[in-house]
């Protein structure tokens, strides 16, 4: 059973426009979210990360909003760059032991068209 | 500073032989990880190791080994390899539980 779910396999966006990656998680342990972009043939890069005390971090062009309610974050880019393109991957981490370790969605590739 | 290396970038191998794939990073950082990653899977995790002479299974482990040789090197062994383990092998390293991965550029493996 996928703990954390990225439903849109694909999304394409015009250069300049926003960008929305969204994701869903059911683990309500779950106290920490990444996301990572990967490129082909190269390994992920970290992006931007939220602890589950906050439900906003902004690193300039790329803001994560938690929703834990909903059990839900989304990356939003702005304004998005054709080198934005890449797939994106959530992660999601728990408490201690196996539930310390990060849980990865299946991605979302962005597109990002000039 | 080279972050995370690992070796080989590639590899192919019939159905029974062994191998180890090698990682190191030169972040001094205390935890390390193997994940794979398979097409429309994500990424999944093999074993870890939280710090230096301890390791753990994570979700995947069935028909690997590891060694956490050091505080720097942790190898990846399948003892014998099967077309399911066709996969890319991504390395990663952590100073601890709150700080993000830092991924190798991964191993291309291929068994026939």
């Amino acid at each position: 059973d996928q703990q954390v779910k990225q439903n849109s396999p694909s999304l394409s966006v015009q250069e300049g426009r926003i960008s929305i990656l969204n994701c869903d998680y059911t683990n309500s342990m779950f106290d920490y979210f990444l996301w990572y972009k990967k490129y082909p043939a190269e390994g992920p890069t970290f992006l931007i990360s939220i602890s589950s005390i906050k439900d906003k971090n902004e690193d300039g062009r790329f803001t994560v909003f938690l929703n834990k309610s909903a059990k839900h974050l989304s990356l939003h880019i702005v304004p998005s760059q054709p080198g934005d393109s890449a797939v994106y991957f959530c992660a999601a981490r728990g408490y201690g032991g196996s539930q310390g370790n990060l849980i990865f969605g299946k991605g979302t590739k962005l597109s990002v068209k000039p | 500073n080279a972050g995370v290396t690992q070796t080989p970038k590639f590899q192919v191998l019939k159905t029974g032989q062994s191998m180890t794939l090698q990682c190191a990073q030169d972040m001094n950082h205390n935890s390390m990880y193997w994940y794979r990653q398979d097409p429309g899977m994500g990424l999944r995790l093999i074993y870890y190791s939280a710090s230096e002479g301890t390791t753990d299974k994570g979700e995947v482990p069935n028909g690997y080994n590891v060694s956490r040789l050091n505080k720097r090197e942790f190898s990846l062994r399948l003892e014998s390899a099967a077309p399911s383990q066709t996969s890319v092998y991504f390395c990663a390293s952590s100073e601890g539980r709150n700080s993000p991965l830092h991924f190798g550029n991964g191993t291309r493996l291929t068994v026939t």
